[in-house]
């Protein structure tokens, strides 16, 4: 059974739309991360939370916000969408944070038309 | 910043070939360095790490050694199988004290029966 549930799985949505990426995980870990893996950067770190408190953003644009509502989610919403945003979107987690190995989901597909 | 360089873009082997993939990094201190790989339609796994010079990482027959010196980290396999045929990323954990880890732009094994 998959530890890190992400949804969807494959997504679809036009420029200037908003959608959120949804994330779960029943590993009981404390930190949980978003990573973006497209054709022009292979896995690109995005965002890391702690016991729901952000601790680090490497994103650029205001328009990517992440969102803990409980310890085990971490979903990620996208406003005004663009076709530079189509890439693979990672959900990971890790025990407590720095240095450790991460679990990484499925992925979820976006692609913007 | 840091930085991890794959020099393969594309490896391909026969089945029992020997299989080296070459990772460089560029870092101030001593980063952790790690092994994934990912299989299609998942997200990478985490095959190993180490974090001292001269330490040695393994797992599944895979196994590379951490030289400072060099500032490499090198995967290695003595005898390949098909079922090896994947993407396997180098990465390092962001010495500046960030929670990223920062990925290589990833090797493509296929390994030939």
């Amino acid at each position: 059974d998959p530890k890190i549930i992400q949804k969807p799985k494959y997504l679809v949505a036009v420029t200037g739309s908003e959608k959120i990426l949804i994330c779960e995980q029943y590993l009981g870990h404390n930190a949980m991360y978003w990573y973006r893996q497209s054709a022009k950067k292979p896995l690109e770190f995005m965002f890391s939370y702690s016991y729901q408190k952000l601790m680090d953003n490497q994103t650029a644009s205001s328009r990517f916000q992440p969102q803990s509502s409980k310890k085990n989610h971490l979903d990620l919403q996208i406003t005004a969408l663009k076709p530079d945003d189509s890439a693979t979107y990672f959900c990971a987690s890790s025990q407590t944070g720095f240095n450790e190995r991460l679990f990484f989901g499925h992925g979820t597909k976006l692609s913007v038309l | 910043g840091d930085s991890v360089t794959q020099t393969e873009g594309q490896v391909a082997l026969s089945e029992e070939d020997f299989l080296t993939i070459h990772c460089n990094y560029s870092a101030s201190g001593y980063p952790a360095l790690f092994w994934y790989v990912q299989y299609p339609g998942e997200g990478p796994q985490f095959l190993f790490r180490a974090s001292r010079d001269k330490e040695k990482g393994s797992s599944r027959g895979f196994e590379a050694t951490y030289n400072k010196e060099a500032t490499s980290f090198h995967l290695q396999k003595a005898s390949v199988q098909e079922s090896d045929s994947a993407v396997y990323y180098c990465a390092l954990s962001d010495s500046s004290g960030s929670w990223q880890l920062i990925f290589g732009s990833g090797t493509q094994l296929t390994v030939m029966p």
